[in-house]
């Protein structure tokens, strides 16, 4: 199967920091990416679909200056969580589909927490 | 709306025991159903994929079934094992978008 490697697992940033999470496909392509956020004991939530140089779209409701995100090449894609606050604390996971695949496969998450 | 809904939220069993984990949708139109599990503090596996044509498909001791009629799926866990202590979450796609629907996901507790 697809790998998609998110990179780092997990984070502690002082609140008015940045911090920048990776997601890479390392054995494939990927033209478009996800980028979801989960609380605790609830379903993923979709942020924003990455595409490959171009601009992401991102989902109602998620601020766009807040959440940069950044397609620069067809295996990475990073989510740039800015001037972060402890709202912002949260587990974060990446997916990413072959090109004309059915199949999402996803990262491993990372879990930030804002202090 | 397009909707996935999981029953139960949670469940404990004895290692060894099985146990059944139902997913109800209303997308559409459909493409295909997702079973996923995922561990705590980490990114979902794919246990199973299903269109609209197949009523059936087994990952070793996770069998996953299929009525479109009904728009219900069950993912079965035989012979449960302490590492199938995760939360499993069910996932439709529509039809020609990329946006996926999540269920909320079942939270199996496996007891020795």
């Amino acid at each position: 199967g697809a790998v998609v490697s998110q990179h780092p697992s997990r984070v502690i940033c002082k609140s008015g920091t940045s911090v920048k999470i990776e997601c890479r496909s390392l054995d494939f392509q990927a033209t478009t990416m996800f980028w979801y956020r989960q609380f605790p004991k609830k379903s993923l939530m979709l942020m924003a679909t990455s595409n490959e140089g171009s601009k992401a779209t991102y989902e109602q409701g998620v601020e766009k200056d807040k959440f940069l995100i950044n397609h620069a090449s067809l295996t990475l894609s990073t989510l740039t969580v800015t001037s972060a606050h402890p709202e912002d604390s949260s587990f974060y996971i990446c997916s990413a589909s072959k090109e004309g695949g059915t199949e999402a496969f996803f990262g491993q998450g990372t879990r930030l927490t804002v202090v | 709306k397009n909707q996935v809904e999981q029953s139960p939220q949670s469940l404990i069993i004895l290692e060894g025991k099985n146990c059944t984990l139902q997913c109800n949708y209303t997308v559409s139109p459909f493409s295909n159903l997702r079973w996923y599990k995922q561990d705590t503090g980490r990114g979902p596996v794919s246990l199973t994929i299903m269109t609209f044509s197949e009523n059936t498909k087994s990952n070793g001791r996770y069998t996953a079934t299929l009525d479109a009629d009904t728009k219900q799926s069950s993912l079965h866990i035989t012979a449960s094992q302490l590492s199938d202590s995760a939360s499993y979450i069910c996932v439709v796609s529509i039809l020609n978008d990329y946006k996926l629907s999540f269920g909320a996901g079942t939270t199996v507790t496996v007891r020795a």
